[in-house]
């Protein structure tokens, strides 16, 4: 129940596409929902994050879209840029003294020129 | 530095052997966690300090594996009798813990154990 499943493995988008990213979660006691980015050879860094009290949060060209109902929210990158090319990682958390994030297995995210 | 230090970024041992990963949060964050990440997969959640309180080691993968924080700050990750399976990055983050806060959390760059 504290699996969070995310797809694709892999994607390959051209430059100035739209990078599509889904996770899925069964424990509905998560209430934190962020994704991390992360470079080679460095550590996963916040990239955005909701709450489930909203079903959309944007940052720039970078988009969390949340469904409470089916369990699901996905990251949307607008215009992708050769330097967004990383590794993706959802996680969902629950609010409590400990905060441990779940994390989904990663997306490579390849933006070609 | 103002990040999240890990040392050393790079280590190969034999297996069988013991070894010892530094974790230096961020000054002042109280939370430290231990993620283990192996090549092409997600991260997969070791063990959790905060504050003073007991550490959360419910991801700890077998009793070779221990880790302690002193003074509430550095930690280190001990893995004993080294196997190949402990192949993998091992990244360090601490965050610091607000009421109703995100604890976002801020990883170092990683040790890299390769066990031959």
């Amino acid at each position: 129940q504290q699996q969070v499943k995310q797809s694709p493995q892999s994607l390959i988008v051209q430059k100035g596409g739209i990078s599509i990213i889904n996770c899925a979660y069964e424990n509905t006691a998560f209430d934190y929902f962020p994704w991390y980015q992360q470079f080679p050879g460095k550590g996963p860094a916040l990239l955005i994050a909701i709450r489930p009290d909203v079903s959309e949060k944007k940052e720039g060209r970078f988009t969390i879209s949340f469904n409470k109902s089916a369990k699901q929210f996905s990251l949307h990158i607008m215009d992708s840029q050769p330097g967004d090319s990383a590794t993706y990682f959802c996680a969902a958390s629950t609010s409590g003294s400990a905060r441990q994030l779940t994390f989904g297995s990663g997306t490579q995210l390849t933006v070609l020129p | 530095g103002a990040g999240v230090s890990q040392s050393p970024s790079n280590k190969v041992t034999e297996k069988g052997k013991d070894v010892e990963l530094r974790c230096d949060p961020i000054s002042g964050h109280t939370a430290l966690y231990w993620y283990r990440q192996s090549l092409g997969q997600g991260l997969e959640f070791l063990i959790y300090f905060q504050g003073n309180s007991a550490p959360d080691k419910s991801g700890l993968p077998s009793d070779r594996f221990s880790a302690e924080r002193t003074g509430g700050s550095v930690s280190t990750l001990t893995i004993q009798r080294t196997q190949q399976e402990d192949s993998a990055v091992y990244l360090c983050a601490s965050s610091l813990m607000r009421t109703g806060g995100t604890g976002e959390l801020f990883f170092g760059e990683g040790s890299r154990l390769t066990v031959l």
